[in-house]
């Protein structure tokens, strides 16, 4: 079963817009990932945040934990056509062996030039 | 750096046929996963290596699909026989040697599109 939900499922906003997705999780966590993913390719790492950190920044990204609630989520600011891909969360669970993964189903960003 | 290599990109096949897929990790790492995406159920992992060691098979549908991981630069991922239902997109990722935050990326290559009519 999955452990990410991310939401919404799909996002259509204008260039220059902020862009949130939240993702949401069961289970106690190490750290908690979001990748992108374009078109018709791979998964590319964006950014790792670890269960005992609340926000990180990484140039237009913002990404935030609650462990309380179980939940993150990624903010895209000025947002950029060339931004358009689905985003993913993955968790990596506490007792997971060596760091595996479990993804979501993604939310799917549409920005609009 | 080349980054992981997955061949084919796209394969067409049918029904009963055996399909091979392929992976070269990134040199220096010792991870290596396999993924399958599927619109209904999204990524999920089917196996895991460490330094060339299935270490987890759990993901792996049945008994028709079989990885190995012969040397520490190239795996597979084959499905004999192969059905309709296994028609996805197969992705192959490697992470660094377990040493340092840089062991929980993984890194993903393009992925092979897979049909079998």
């Amino acid at each position: 079963s999955q452990q990410g939900e991310e939401d919404p499922q799909a996002l259509s906003i204008q260039e220059g817009e902020n862009a949130t997705m939240n993702c949401s999780y069961k289970t106690s966590i190490n750290n908690l990932q979001w990748y992108r993913q374009n078109s018709g390719r791979g998964l590319v790492h964006l950014i790792l945040i670890r269960s005992n950190e609340r926000e990180k920044h990484s140039g237009r990204l913002r990404v935030t934990l609650d462990t309380s609630k179980k939940s993150s989520s990624l903010l895209i600011t000025a947002s950029r056509a060339a931004d358009t891909a689905s985003y993913f969360c993955a968790t990596a669970a506490v007792g997971a062996g060596s760091y595996q993964l479990t993804f979501g189903k993604g939310t799917k960003l549409s920005v609009i030039p | 750096d080349a980054g992981v290599i997955q061949s084919p990109r796209h394969e067409v096949t049918e029904m009963g046929q055996e399909v091979t897929l392929r992976c070269k990790p990134i040199s220096g790492h010792n991870s290596l996963f396999w993924y399958r995406q599927t619109m209904m159920r999204g990524l999920e992992l089917l196996i895991y290596f460490n330094n060339n060691v299935p270490i987890d098979d759990s993901g792996m549908p049945e008994d028709r699909f079989s990885a190995k991981m012969p040397n520490a630069s190239f795996s597979t991922l084959k499905i004999q026989p192969s059905e309709p239902r296994d028609s996805a997109v197969y992705f192959c990722a490697s992470s660094f040697p377990n040493r340092g935050p840089r062991q929980e990326t993984q890194y993903f290559g393009p992925g092979t599109r897979l049909l079998v009519l």
